[in-house]
């Protein structure tokens, strides 16, 4: 079955930079996108941007390009989504999601929390 | 830059009640790529409707999604104890991928 699988839970200072992991299982990696979003405490969804492992190409959204960087490795199946220049601000949860064959989100990672305090 | 306006804020039901959540495009959403997702308490959302109105894979037939152009709608025909969550829409399928704020659906 399909699986997205995320790394644990982040605590950073201001200013560092912060790289979250989402492993796949079960379905081939590179043929489908895979989506970054953003839940702060309390708060509704926000888009951050796709990567298609297939090509390595990616696109983010205007509020977060140039700080956010989203890879891949093909042989670990696995995405990578990196922020830099953090702030309070960036305290969140992040999923990965995978964006299935009629372009829905159809699988989630459980979500990884990252924390920016001094 | 489309955005998606869902109301109510929040929907104060009891079980076996019915539920209508809306949702309403600024622009007219292509192809009618607009999905609802659930979301509990400290877990992800789960996919229940995309392309307005197919069910995704394993959910049950009481959640059904419909619509088209700019007007959106997600009914629980019958409301079940763990229906009780916080319902997003999203347009997909554009450069942009706007959410909803969300509807808070409690007893």
């Amino acid at each position: 079955q399909v699986q997205l699988v995320q790394s644990g839970a982040e605590m950073k200072k201001p200013g560092a930079s912060v790289k979250v992991s989402c492993k796949t299982s079960g379905y081939t990696f590179s043929d489908y996108y895979m989506h970054w979003v953003r839940q702060a405490p309390g708060q509704g969804l926000e888009w951050m941007g796709w990567i298609n492992p297939m090509i390595d190409v990616t696109n983010y959204a205007r509020k977060f390009q140039g700080r956010v960087t989203l890879t891949r490795d093909r042989s670990f199946r696995t995405a990578y989504w990196e922020l830099s220049g953090l702030s309070s601000d960036d305290s969140a949860m992040y999923y990965c999601a995978r964006e299935g064959t009629s372009q829905e989100w159809d699988y989630w990672g459980q979500g990884t929390l990252v924390t920016v305090s001094s | 830059e489309s955005v998606l306006t869902q109301s109510p804020g929040t929907l104060s039901l009891s079980p076996g009640e019915r539920a209508t959540l809306s949702c309403r495009a600024s622009q007219s959403v292509s192809n009618n790529f607009l999905a609802w997702y659930q979301q509990k308490p400290g877990q992800a959302p789960r996919l229940l409707i995309y392309d307005a109105s197919s069910r995704a894979t394993g959910i049950p037939d009481r959640f059904s999604g419909s619509g088209s152009g700019t007007d959106f709608t997600l009914t629980i025909s019958r409301l079940e104890p763990e229906d009780f969550a916080v319902y997003y829409c999203q347009q997909y399928g554009t450069s942009l991928l706007p959410f909803g704020q969300g509807t808070k659906l409690e007893i």
